[in-house]
């Protein structure tokens, strides 16, 4: 268990929906990173938050949005889904200080497929 | 061009091979360098890291940074089947903590 907590674990939804994966960062932790991961694409980063603030943005669609609470868990929004958008989210989390050289702690991921 | 680029494979060698493991990347500002270890339907996890240039070594594992030719390098001596997963380069650099991966590269060890 890596201390960061990703739920659900599975998530199978039709094209046109909205749906919300959450993430739960390590303890102590304030920086929360989402990456999508497909087949082709590879890991792609999305969006960072640190202590409830938007950070640095990725290469995140408009469709898709993301926010960091009180009490450091974050959610990401994804809308009117579309059949490409069937990947695995992977939530990551540092004490934003760090980062840069221990790198940081990835959830076990959110496999979402839309059909 | 993606600023980090790792060659997919797939690798498969036999048990006790010494495997070899490579990124390319092109943004000068890459100071961090790292390898991730995913194994199958979990998520990646930080297996080496290093600044700049260098070896750094941590058991079986040597990671290798040459910054003059912006090459990265995982090296696995007596590799294990437990060594089979998909291993990932990413690097960071600049004014933010973003981790730029490559696509990884998926070995398999074969007993």
């Amino acid at each position: 268990d890596s201390g960061v907590t990703q739920t659900p674990k599975h998530l199978i939804t039709a094209t046109g929906q909205r749906v919300t994966l959450r993430c739960s960062p390590r303890s102590g932790d304030l920086s929360v990173y989402w990456y999508q991961q497909s087949l082709d694409q590879g890991l792609q980063f999305l969006i960072q938050y640190y202590n409830g603030e938007e950070r640095a943005k990725g290469n995140i669609l408009e469709r898709f949005s993301a926010q960091q609470f009180p009490d450091l868990h974050s959610e990401l929004n994804l809308s009117s889904l579309e059949l490409g958008d069937s990947a695995l989210y992977f939530c990551a989390s540092s004490d934003g200080g760090s980062t840069l050289v221990y790198g940081y702690t990835f959830g076990s991921g959110t496999r979402l497929t839309v059909v | 061009q993606k600023e980090v680029e790792q060659d997919p494979g797939p690798l498969s060698v036999p048990e006790g091979a010494i495997v070899s493991l490579n990124c390319t990347y092109s943004n000068s500002a890459f100071q961090y360098f790292m390898w991730y270890r995913q194994y199958s339907r979990k998520g990646p996890e930080l297996l080496m890291y290093t600044y700049s240039s260098g070896n750094k070594e941590d058991g079986r594992f040597t990671a290798q940074v040459d910054k003059s030719s912006k090459y990265i390098s995982l090296f696995i001596r007596d590799s294990q089947p437990s060594d089979s997963a998909t291993y990932l380069c990413a690097s960071s650099g600049g004014s933010n903590y973003k981790l730029t991966f490559g696509k990884g590269t998926l070995l398999t060890v074969n007993p």
